[in-house]
């Protein structure tokens, strides 16, 4: 059975950096075909996808958090850590992350689901 | 960035009805576009991938078409436990983009 978990803190100050850990088991992070995104829910808004970590080590980000944001793995522990620097209150939201499955032309998607983490920035 | 609008944002149905989402690129993405559903306080869930693709044990009255800019899904007879919220995502281009989602309620 294919999971993830998400794990780090539940609040953070502004302008403090967010480290995010997203345990996976079932699949190995060095599989071809298998990569790790973080997408974000902020309350009652829409998923925003952030970053993701492809299985060759190749890495993408979101256009505007590009700059805040660093994606990594560490295939022996079976981890994907997101780092978020400069929290802001706007970056309350539920943080996900989710493997993707990469058949090319046949398909990608983004499946199972971690069951998210809530983090709220405040003072 | 690819853009997707989705519409309507919400949509109020009744049970047996049938009901139709649509999601339109900012430009070509083929047929590289999936949609999920979410429930209140839960992850999402594939549907339906590569456009029209069934995910295995998703109920058949789910069904996804379109190729290019313009995508529609449809739920054919709805049910009670299909209300949530559901998006497109696309992965034709990074960085991938989702919809700003369709809330969908019981009338």
């Amino acid at each position: 059975q294919v999971t993830l978990k998400e794990s780090g803190p539940v609040l953070v100050k502004p302008t403090e950096t967010l480290t995010l850990t997203c345990t996976v088991s079932g699949f190995s992070l060095s599989n071809a075909r298998m990569g790790v995104s973080w997408i974000r829910q902020p309350p009652g808004k829409a998923l925003e996808w952030l970053a993701h970590i492809f299985s060759n080590d190749e890495k993408s980000y979101s256009t505007s958090l590009k700059s805040r944001l660093t994606i990594s793995k560490d295939t022996s522990k079976s981890q994907v850590v997101l780092t978020m620097t400069n929290m802001d209150p706007v970056d309350t939201a539920t943080y996900y992350c989710a493997r993707m499955l990469e058949y090319g032309d046949y398909g990608n998607w983004f499946d199972p689901w971690g069951q998210g983490t809530l983090v709220t920035v405040s003072s | 960035d690819i853009q997707m609008t989705q519409s309507p944002s919400s949509l109020s149905a009744s049970v047996g009805d049938r009901v139709t989402i649509t999601c339109q690129a900012s430009q070509d993405i083929s047929n590289y576009l999936n949609w999920y559903q979410q429930k209140p306080g839960k992850a999402p869930k594939l549907l339906i991938y590569a456009a029209s693709n069934l995910e295995t044990g998703v109920p058949s009255r789910f069904s996804g078409s379109g190729s290019g800019t313009d995508f529609t899904f449809t739920i054919s007879s709805l049910q009670p436990e299909d209300i949530a919220t559901y998006y497109c995502q696309q992965y034709d281009n990074l960085p991938y983009t989702f919809g700003q989602g369709t809330k969908l309620e019981i009338k």
